[in-house]
């Protein structure tokens, strides 16, 4: 069975400074996709980044950006520029069958002006 | 609207009540989906459908029955209920099974 691990229950980072939250997972495949999604006090969970495992290049969207390492089964993500609006709870989830979704713990992020 | 709506937006029921929730894909997407997300607890995936169809069942009460008359709607219907089920329930849908799923803004249930 796939795990997600996140680390770390909660972290606050200045605005307009970088902060990098950590997720670790375990599986036995090598095709899967991973995942982090935000949850803002308003419960909507949004699509933050999406990285195939067989690419080796870091996906990055705008202030979004990952770190992977698969040989370490890492994936974390960097977010860059706080923004007070990224105030969340940060999913990493893991995505191997299709469909079948397994998320971590979460970690709330609190970005302070 | 855009996007994958859910109504209501909270729901109180009593222990011998019978309601439904409702979620609805404005992306033209062919699967759907239900989670729970109780406090402290990481998502737990409840079903899925594929072009209608339900492809998978994660050991859920049979009191939680789901249906998909469409690819564009899923109902999940609640009845006898017990508090522990009370949780957030959230509704995604996806282009095919292995493509991203996105997510509605859930239906708040407390069970009294």
């Amino acid at each position: 069975a796939q795990t997600v691990t996140q680390s770390q229950p909660e972290m606050s980072v200045q605005e307009a400074e970088t902060v990098t939250l950590s997720c670790t997972y375990d599986t036995s495949e090598s095709n899967y996709y991973l995942f982090w999604y935000k949850q803002p006090p308003s419960r909507q969970m949004i699509l933050v980044i999406r990285q195939e495992a067989y690419k080796q290049q870091n996906a990055t969207e705008n202030r979004f950006s990952v770190n992977f390492q698969k040989a370490a089964k890492s994936f974390s993500l960097k977010i860059s520029d706080s923004q007070l609006g990224d105030t969340a709870m940060y999913f990493c989830a893991f995505d191997h069958s299709g469909s079948r979704l397994t998320f971590g713990e979460g970690t709330q992020l609190t970005v302070n002006p | 609207e855009t996007g994958v709506t859910q109504t209501p937006r909270h729901l109180v029921m009593g222990m011998t009540n019978k309601k439904s929730l409702k979620c609805e894909q404005h992306l033209g997407h062919n699967a759907m989906y239900w989670y729970k997300q109780s406090a402290k607890k990481p998502l737990e995936l409840m079903f899925v459908y594929s072009l209608e169809e339900r492809v998978e069942n994660n050991s859920v009460p049979s009191r939680f029955s789901p249906e998909c008359p469409n690819s564009s709607h899923l109902f999940l219907h609640l009845h006898t209920l017990q508090p522990e089920d009370s949780a957030l329930y959230l509704c995604a849908s996806s282009q095919n099974r292995d493509s991203t799923q996105y997510f509605g803004p859930g239906t708040r249930l407390t069970v009294l």
